[in-house]
């Protein structure tokens, strides 16, 4: 079995402050993991991706996540807020192997103060 | 490449009703999946696809049925609408192997409500 947490469902930072979203996974056997996100009345877009490559992923708009596997982590950061970073963000875990099924956390919803 | 298309994008129900959303994508991927997005519960899977001919229950398939004759389509059916089936409802598709094939790809969401 897979699960996510994503704790807290609302995390609001200033414009050019730290973004830290947190994601925490549990997998019985070494996961993909992803980050997306959905900015209002849209569908999803990959943010980010770690398929067992380099632990320190670089996504679009300056996003990026580090997994760790002795915290089994997959924390979202980006140094300095825009105001266009507001949207709602999904941390996401799949097993490795063919038809293996994609399971989302609830979601946080992320606002950025002028 | 469209990608992941759906349609509608929004529709209004009365209790009772049945109705179909669409769902294509012409990446030739394998696997699709249909899920519902409701405030604080994320997204939970409905129904999937491995392949055409191929459908399993997700989490949450009460209410729900699904096919896949085509690679490339894979249809949601509402059998007999309930307000509780109010949602959002995304499909998603991606290939089901190689290394960093993993990413699921989204379709634009069908907004629907059960009055």
């Amino acid at each position: 079995a897979q699960s996510v947490t994503q704790l807290g469902s609302h995390v609001s930072v200033s414009e050019g402050a730290l973004v830290l979203l947190r994601c925490n996974y549990s997998s019985s056997v070494p996961p993909y993991l992803f980050w997306y996100v959905q900015y209002p009345n849209q569908g999803l877009q990959l943010l980010l991706k770690y398929t067992s490559a380099a632990t320190l992923v670089k996504g679009i708009n300056g996003f990026e996540a580090e997994f760790k596997k002795s915290e089994t982590s997959f924390h979202l950061t980006k140094p300095s807020a825009h105001m266009s970073d507001a949207a709602e963000y999904f941390c996401a875990v799949r097993r490795a192997g063919a038809n293996s099924k994609l399971t989302f956390g609830k979601g946080i919803t992320l606002s950025v103060r002028p | 490449n469209a990608g992941v298309t759906q349609t509608p994008k929004f529709q209004v129900l009365k209790t009772g009703q049945s109705m179909t959303l669409q769902c294509a994508q012409d990446m030739n991927h394998e696997y699709m999946s249909w899920y519902r997005q409701d405030p604080g519960m994320g997204l939970r899977l409905i129904h999937y696809s491995v392949g055409a001919g191929i459908t399993d229950q997700g989490e949450v398939p009460n209410g729900y049925n699904v096919s896949r004759s085509t690679t490339e389509d894979f249809p949601l059916r509402l059998l007999s609408a309930a307000p509780s089936q109010t949602s959002v409802y995304f499909c998603a598709s991606s290939s089901s192997g190689g290394q960093g094939d993993y990413e699921q790809y989204f379709g634009p969401g069908t907004r629907l409500t059960v009055t």
